[in-house]
């Protein structure tokens, strides 16, 4: 969905190096959230946000951290990345009712090696 | 706890046939059920939803679903299948209370044989 961007597409880094992938949406919407997706366990939630001043850990938080600089930007960050990251993760959307579909961004395939 | 269930990693079926992909969930209470298709190299596409009232489901390209609450199953349904329906398909649950976040399962691969 081109309302919802993600940059970049593709990163192959280093163990130990810190990375930023950085979310940008024109939905207007409110809440934000970061997964990432792994063959076999689908998709899981590493944080979500539900305004610009409200930041909350997922399933999976530990080793990420986020930055919500407005309502349309969503930055997921890896302190110092470590192979086990290696994933796709994808950015997504929603309106505030909880009935809101997500809506998903094209993803940022991250390598760690 | 709430989670998704999703038995078959594969699905096979002849173009032109019935598909079913199968989902099961566990939430407490009353949940919001959701089916997403990824095509290769791209994001999660919304398909359908249930969110209350009639079990069954219409959604895009044609898919269905039927809400089962004595099976706790939420099967993803087309009466007919097309080559390009051939992707990954998610089932999503969310709880109606807490904190609304979506549940994936892991996946079920359809592929449909010309």
């Amino acid at each position: 969905d081109a309302d919802v961007t993600q940059t970049p597409r593709n990163r192959i880094t280093k163990t130990g190096k810190r990375i930023m992938l950085e979310c940008s949406q024109t939905k207007g919407h409110d809440r934000m959230y970061w997964y990432r997706q792994d063959p076999g366990l689908g998709l899981r939630l590493i944080y979500y946000s539900f305004d610009v001043k409200d930041i909350n850990k997922g399933e999976i938080s530990d080793g990420y951290s986020v930055s919500r600089q407005a309502q349309a930007k969503f930055s997921l960050s890896l302190e110092s990345a470590i192979p086990n990251q290696t994933a796709l993760y994808f950015c997504a959307t929603s309106l505030s009712p909880s009935t809101d579909t997500q809506y998903f961004g094209p993803g940022t395939r991250l390598t760690v090696l | 706890a709430q989670s998704v269930a999703q038995p078959e990693d594969q699905v096979n079926v002849a173009e032109g046939n019935p598909l079913t992909v199968k989902c099961t969930y566990s939430v407490s209470g009353n949940p919001y059920l959701f089916w997403y298709v990824q095509y290769p190299n791209r994001g999660l596409q919304f398909l359908l939803k249930y969110i209350t009232g009639d079990n069954l489901v219409k959604g895009s390209y044609g898919f269905e679903a039927e809400f089962n609450k004595s099976q706790t199953s939420f099967h993803l349904k087309k009466p007919s299948a097309l080559v390009s329906d051939s992707a990954l398909y998610f089932c999503a649950v969310r709880a109606k209370t807490g904190a609304n976040n979506l549940f994936f399962g892991t996946g079920t691969r359809l592929t449909v044989i010309p």
